[in-house]
């Protein structure tokens, strides 16, 4: 089976920096996404890890531990746009060139002034 | 813009009817995928196709079904709608292999409502 949890809200300030959590088992294992989702809008892809350790992009930032089956996203320095719902998304390892992508539900993060 | 192309970016219907959602990959693109996103749930995945092939499923009902064209376009069908088929339906694609080079990409949706 697969699951993947992150947690549901998180608030933050203008400015701070935020760290969502994410855990996940599934069956195979071909990557670690992270997408920002506004409301009514298509995700956007963040960031890609499939080996351990940090991987930064100008503001965030996501690592990845497989022998946990744990992953954050590091958001620096919170600007009201990052108002957002992330995303965790694993890739399995499936026959057939199967690239699909299992997602958690998502943290909606609210960032306020 | 993800180059991910979906038409009809709402649609309301009544229940017990059919609809026919569509979507144009990226270019170079072989792999579309469909996500179902209702409120309470996140993305859940539905289908992937691959150069015309069903590649994977996931939890699809089998009122729904879909293909993909030899031009790569895909179109997911929905069939004897439900009240609890309102949601918001994305197409995806990528290329296929591992890698951040084979991420995948959405559309921006179609919002179906049923009544």
């Amino acid at each position: 089976g697969q699951n993947i949890d992150q947690p549901t809200e998180m608030t933050a300030t203008e400015g701070a920096i935020v760290q969502i959590n994410c855990t996940y088992q599934t069956s195979g294992f071909n990557g670690l996404f992270w997408y920002q989702q506004h409301a009514g809008e298509a995700p956007t892809f963040l960031s890609y890890n499939v080996l351990d350790g940090l991987e930064e992009k100008g503001r965030f930032s996501s690592f990845l531990s497989r022998s946990k089956g744990y992953s954050y996203l590091l958001l620096k320095e919170l600007q009201m746009k990052d108002s957002a719902s992330y995303l965790c998304a694993v890739r399995g390892v499936g026959g057939g060139a199967t690239n699909k992508l299992i997602f958690g539900t998502g943290t909606l993060l609210a960032v306020q002034p | 813009d993800s180059g991910v192309t979906q038409t009809p970016k709402h649609l309301i219907t009544a229940t017990g009817q059919r609809v026919t959602l569509r979507c144009s990959p990226r270019s170079g693109d072989l792999s579309v995928y469909w996500y179902q996103q209702s409120l309470d749930q996140g993305l859940q995945f539905l289908i992937q196709y691959y150069n015309g092939e069903e590649r994977a499923k996931g939890n699809i009902l089998e009122r729904f079904s879909a293909q993909q064209f030899p031009d790569l376009h895909s179109e997911l069908n929905l069939s004897s709608l439900e009240l609890g088929d309102s949601a918001l339906y994305f197409c995806a694609s990528s290329k296929i292999g591992t890698g951040v080079s084979h991420t995948i990409y959405f559309g921006e949706g179609s919002w179906l409502t049923v009544v």
